[in-house]
């Protein structure tokens, strides 16, 4: 497995709670993401980061905001939990664009009550 | 824009015999594909990718895919089902220049002793 973690692995909070979840790499990728996965949907795109500092909104960016200060971590916050946000989420990197592959981590369980 | 059409959410087989799991993309660009596996609480693995360079691809486990530009797809076989094909199976599209997958809805495949 390519070396990426995330923390917490699972998390409980309540509605209205900021949640802050963390990917860790030691691959030294340059592209960070982070999706959700929920029954029915696959896979949908949070955000994104191309570089230190560099980030850009998925297909379902509402709600959520992202931070990265360093080439091996990218946060994801929710600034105020609701229960719609209860899903698996992934982060994945990636060392380029189109046909790079993206390697993902073993996901954060979120459940908001 | 790019989307991705898994048939299927749900694929049952027999132990021993053949698996097709069914991807169509729609892409006005050459696209790269990917087919990725996921087990139980885990993060998705990747089985095999497109990227143009033969339109048969084979990967892990003994799975293969073929392109089909005339058919815009991109199925994925295996000739015998094991037990421990049992899993969820995600489909994906890229292409040139972009960062982003745009992930299908997956197909759960269940082997039957």
């Amino acid at each position: 497995d390519a070396g990426i973690t995330q923390s917490p692995r699972h998390k409980v909070t309540e509605t209205g709670t900021p949640v802050t979840l963390r990917c860790h790499q030691t691959e030294n990728h340059r592209y960070m993401y982070w999706y959700r996965q929920d029954p029915g949907h696959g896979l949908r795109l949070i955000h994104y980061s191309y570089g230190v500092k560099d980030t850009d909104k998925g297909e379902v960016s509402d709600g959520y905001s992202v931070s990265r200060s360093k080439t091996e971590d990218f946060l994801l916050t929710l600034e105020s939990a609701t229960s719609s946000q209860t899903s698996v989420y992934f982060c994945a990197i990636s060392d380029g664009k189109g046909q790079e592959t993206q390697y993902f981590g073993p996901g954060t369980r979120l459940l908001v009550l | 824009a790019q989307s991705v059409t898994q048939l299927g959410s749900h694929v049952s087989v027999s132990e021993g015999a053949l698996v097709l799991l069914r991807c169509n993309y729609s892409s006005s660009v050459p696209p790269y594909l990917f087919w990725y596996v996921q087990y139980p609480n885990q993060g998705l693995q990747l089985l095999l990718k497109y990227t143009s360079a033969a339109t048969l691809v084979k990967g892990i486990n003994g799975f293969e895919a073929e392109f089909k530009k005339s058919e815009t797809s991109f199925h994925l076989t295996k000739p015998s089902a094991h037990m421990s094909d049992a899993a969820e199976y995600f489909c994906a599209v890229s292409d040139t220049g972009t960062y982003k997958y745009i992930f299908g809805t997956g197909t759960r495949l269940k082997v039957l002793a």
